[in-house]
C-alpha cells in the first residue's frame, strides 16, 4: 500500500523558514512526479511546486517562486519542500501528492494519491 | 497563466443529478480531472482524464468534456456526496499545476 505522510508544519514568523518533509512508503519516489497542494482556511485547492522523475524538472506556483524549493532525498524515500521568506498568505494546510500521467499526446497530470497533510500557521 | 471557472455552489436532491462546470479556454483540449474534499480530509480524485474512474469509485461519478466548459456528474446523488469538487488541469507552461475554485455540492 503507498503512503504519504507529511511533517515539518509548525508555527512560524512571517519572514521566517521551516521545512515540510514527505515521507513516502510502498513505492520508489524517484518513478514518480510529486507535488505539494496547499488549502489555506476557507480556500481551494492550490497547487504550489511539482518534481518531476528526473529530480531536475521543478516548477513553482507564481505565488512562491523564488522563495520556496522542492528538492528530495532518495536514500530515505522522502520529498521535502524548504520555505522561505513566509508571508501571511502562506498559512495553509499542505499536501504532498503522487502524480500519474493521464492519456494523450503529452503527460497531463493528475494526482491520485494524497497525504493527509500538515499545518502551518503564520503569526508574529 | 491558465484559469479555470467552476459555480461556487450546487444543491440537489437524493436521487437527483448533480452537474458541476468547469470553465476554461479550450478545456476539450486538455484533459480535466475532478476530486472530492470533504472537511478534515485528504482529497480524493473521483474522475481522470475527462471521464475515467479509479478504482472503488462508484459510477454515479462521470465526467465530459468538450469546447470551453467540462462537466462533472454525479447520478441519483446521496447524502455522503455532500463534498467540495475540484476540476484540475495540467498546461504546458512553467506552472502547470491548475484547480478551479471548487463547488460545493449540497444535498437538501
Amino acid at each position: 500500500e503507498v503512503q504519504l505522510s507529511e511533517s515539518g508544519g509548525g508555527l512560524a514568523q512571517p519572514g521566517g523558514s521551516l521545512r515540510l518533509s514527505c515521507a513516502v512508503s510502498g513505492i520508489n519516489l524517484d518513478d514518480y512526479a510529486m507535488s505539494w497542494v496547499r488549502q489555506a482556511p476557507g480556500k481551494g485547492l492550490e497547487w504550489v511546486s511539482v518534481m518531476k522523475t528526473d529530480g531536475g524538472s521543478t516548477y513553482y506556483a507564481d505565488s512562491v517562486k523564488g522563495r520556496f524549493t522542492i528538492f528530495r532525498d532518495i536514500s530515505k524515500n522522502t520529498l521535502h519542500l524548504e520555505m522561505n521568506s513566509l508571508r501571511a498568505e502562506d498559512a495553509a494546510l499542505y499536501y504532498c501528492a503522487r502524480m500519474r500521467c493521464g492519456s494523450g499526446s503529452y503527460c497531463m497530470y493528475f494526482f491520485d494519491i494524497w497525504g493527509q497533510g500538515t499545518q502551518v500557521t503564520l503569526s508574529s | 497563466s491558465y484559469a479555470l471557472t467552476q459555480p461556487p455552489s450546487v444543491s440537489v436532491a437524493p436521487g437527483q443529478t448533480a452537474r458541476i462546470s468547469c470553465g476554461g479556454k479550450n478545456i476539450g483540449l486538455l484533459n480535466v480531472h475532478w476530486y472530492q474534499k470533504k472537511p478534515g480530509q485528504a482529497p480524493v480524485l473521483v474522475v481522470f482524464d475527462d471521464d475515467d474512474r479509479p478504482s472503488g469509485i462508484p459510477d454515479r461519478f462521470t465526467g465530459s468534456n468538450s469546447g470551453n466548459t467540462a462537466t462533472l456528474i454525479i447520478n441519483r446523488v446521496e447524502a455522503g456526496d455532500e463534498a467540495d469538487y475540484y476540476c484540475q488541469v495540467w498546461d504546458r507552461s512553467d506552472h502547470p499545476g491548475v484547480f478551479g475554485g471548487g463547488t460545493k455540492v449540497t444535498v437538501v
